[in-house]
């Protein structure tokens, strides 16, 4: 079954420490996968795709085939990132399109 | 700037009362979407749309139904809201492919007294 990970609620540090959101994904086929971010009060918006393998806001994330991991990385974290943080696959599953599947989400709190 | 709209930010209803929760993209994007985001669940699918008067259950569409008449609109209803329908929802949208950006909503939180 197709299904994406996320196991920490809630991941809390301090300013400037090093940040890693773990994603781990189940899918049979070619994955593309996704981390999306929703931040207070506003609307849940795209941080980086795999594929475009970008650095966005700091923020980095490789795709790892043999683990089938996505982890989200940031060397220094910033007090501005603290948000919900969504790990997302899509993949052709049936039908006539492609669904995004998203994790349950990880909090990040980023403490002054 | 991409734009996908909810008609409510807040919406309080009355349990046993039909509900429509409407929702509107302007990006010319086949396929649409509606979630239901809950604490410690994440982001679940209740139907989504690849195109005009198609519709596909996601993984929870009970209680729920949905309607794409046209491709710019895609409307929620629950048809005899209950408690257990109190959430923040959630619409998306986004172009055919799988390597492309969902687009969200700015979310309804909906209340069932």
């Amino acid at each position: 079954a197709q299904r994406v990970t996320q196991p920490e609620k809630l991941l809390s540090v301090f300013k400037g420490a090093p940040v890693e959101l773990k994603c781990n994904y189940s899918y049979s086929g070619s994955p593309e996968l996704f981390w999306y971010v929703q931040y207070s009060r506003q609307r849940l918006q795209l941080l980086l795709r795999h594929i475009s393998r970008e650095s966005i806001k700091g923020f980095t994330a490789d795709l790892n085939k043999g683990e089938t991991s996505f982890h989200l990385k940031k060397p220094f974290a910033q007090e501005e990132d603290s948000a919900m943080y969504y790990c997302a696959l899509s993949g052709h599953m049936g039908g006539a399109t492609n669904k995004l599947i998203f994790g349950t989400g990880t909090l990040l709190a980023v403490q002054p | 700037d991409v734009k996908v709209t909810q008609s409510s930010r807040y919406l309080v209803k009355r349990t046993g009362e039909k509900v429509f929760l409407e929702c509107v993209q302007d990006m010319d994007h086949e396929n649409m979407f509606w979630y239901r985001q809950d604490p410690g669940l994440g982001l679940r699918l209740i139907y989504f749309s690849y195109d005009v008067k198609m519709k596909e259950k996601g993984d929870i569409p009970e209680g729920y139904s949905v309607s794409r008449e046209k491709k710019e609109r895609f409307s929620l209803i629950l048809e005899s809201a209950s408690t257990n329908q109190t959430s923040m929802y959630l619409c998306a949208s986004r172009a055919s492919g799988r390597i492309y950006e969902q687009f969200f909503g700015p979310g309804t939180r909906l209340t069932v007294l």
